[in-house]
C-alpha cells in the first residue's frame, strides 16, 4: 500500500534558527496537505498544495510540492516558540473510493531559547 | 461549539471490556473518520465512512467496529479490549470536493486499557 515517509522525527532547534521537514511518498500524490497538531491538541489543517512543483508561503513557512508529485518539504524561517508542535503531511492518492490520504509519521519539534 | 467533538475525551478501562467512542459534527459533512494516534507512528486510518451507507476499513481496522448512525454521527468500538489499543483516538470528516478535501479533527479521545 502507499507509504508516507516523514524526516526528521524530531527537531530541536534555538529560537531564531530556521527548520525543514521532508515528506516522501511511495507513489504519486494527486496533492498534498500539511497539519500542525500543538502539545495535547488535534491536529489543525495548515495548506494543501496540488500543482507539480507548487510552492506556497504562509507568514514564516514555506511549502513545496516536488515536479514528480512523490514529495514535499516544509521550511519555517525565525522559528519562534509558538511553532513548537508537531508537523504532519498528508498524501492524498486518488482510488477507486475517491481521495485517500494517508499521513506521515510527523516531525515533533521543540524551540528552546 | 466545536465544530466535532468526541466522546469521552478521557477513559481507562481493563482488558477484555467493551468500549464505544462517539464523534458527533456540525459541519454537514458526508465524510468521516476514525485514526489512532501513537507516538512516532503518526496517525493511521481505522475506519472511514463517505456517507451514511459506507463503511470502508482502514489500515488497523482488525479489533475495532464502527456505526454511521447518521450524517452527524461516527461511532468507534472495541468489542473487547486490550492494551495495545492504548492510545489517541481521533475522529475526523472531510469536505468531498477533492479541491477542499482536508480533515477536520475533533479533540481527541484518550484511551488506555489496562
Amino acid at each position: 500500500g502507499q507509504q508516507v515517509m516523514q524526516i526528521p522525527q524530531y527537531q530541536h532547534v534555538q529560537e531564531g534558527e530556521d527548520f525543514t521537514t521532508y515528506c516522501n511518498s511511495s507513489t504519486t500524490l494527486s496533492n498534498i496537505q500539511w497539519y500542525k497538531q500543538r502539545p495535547g491538541g488535534h491536529p489543525v489543517f495548515l495548506i494543501q498544495l496540488v500543482k507539480s512543483g507548487e510552492v506556497k508561503k504562509q507568514k514564516r513557512l514555506t511549502f513545496q510540492f516536488g515536479e514528480a508529485k512523490k514529495n514535499s518539504s516544509l521550511h519555517n524561517t525565525a522559528t519562534q516558540t509558538t511553532d513548537v508542535g508537531t508537523y504532519f503531511c498528508a498524501g492524498s492518492r486518488l482510488t477507486g473510493g475517491g481521495n485517500k490520504l494517508t499521513f506521515g509519521t510527523g516531525t515533533q519539534l521543540k524551540v528552546e531559547l | 461549539d466545536a465544530d466535532v467533538t468526541q466522546t469521552p475525551r478521557n477513559r481507562i478501562t481493563k482488558t477484555g471490556k467493551r468500549i464505544m467512542l462517539e464523534c458527533s459534527q456540525t459541519k454537514g459533512h458526508d465524510r468521516m473518520y476514525w485514526y489512532r494516534q501513537d507516538p512516532g507512528l503518526g496517525l493511521r486510518l481505522i475506519y472511514y465512512s463517505f456517507d451514511v451507507k459506507d463503511i470502508n476499513k482502514g489500515e488497523i481496522s482488525d479489533g475495532y467496529s464502527v456505526s454511521r448512525q447518521a450524517q452527524a454521527k461516527f461511532s468507534l468500538s472495541l468489542e473487547s479490549a486490550i492494551p495495545n489499543q492504548t492510545a489517541l483516538y481521533f475522529c475526523a470528516t472531510s469536505d468531498p470536493d477533492p479541491a477542499r478535501d482536508t480533515q477536520y479533527f475533533g479533540p481527541g479521545t484518550r484511551l488506555t486499557v489496562l
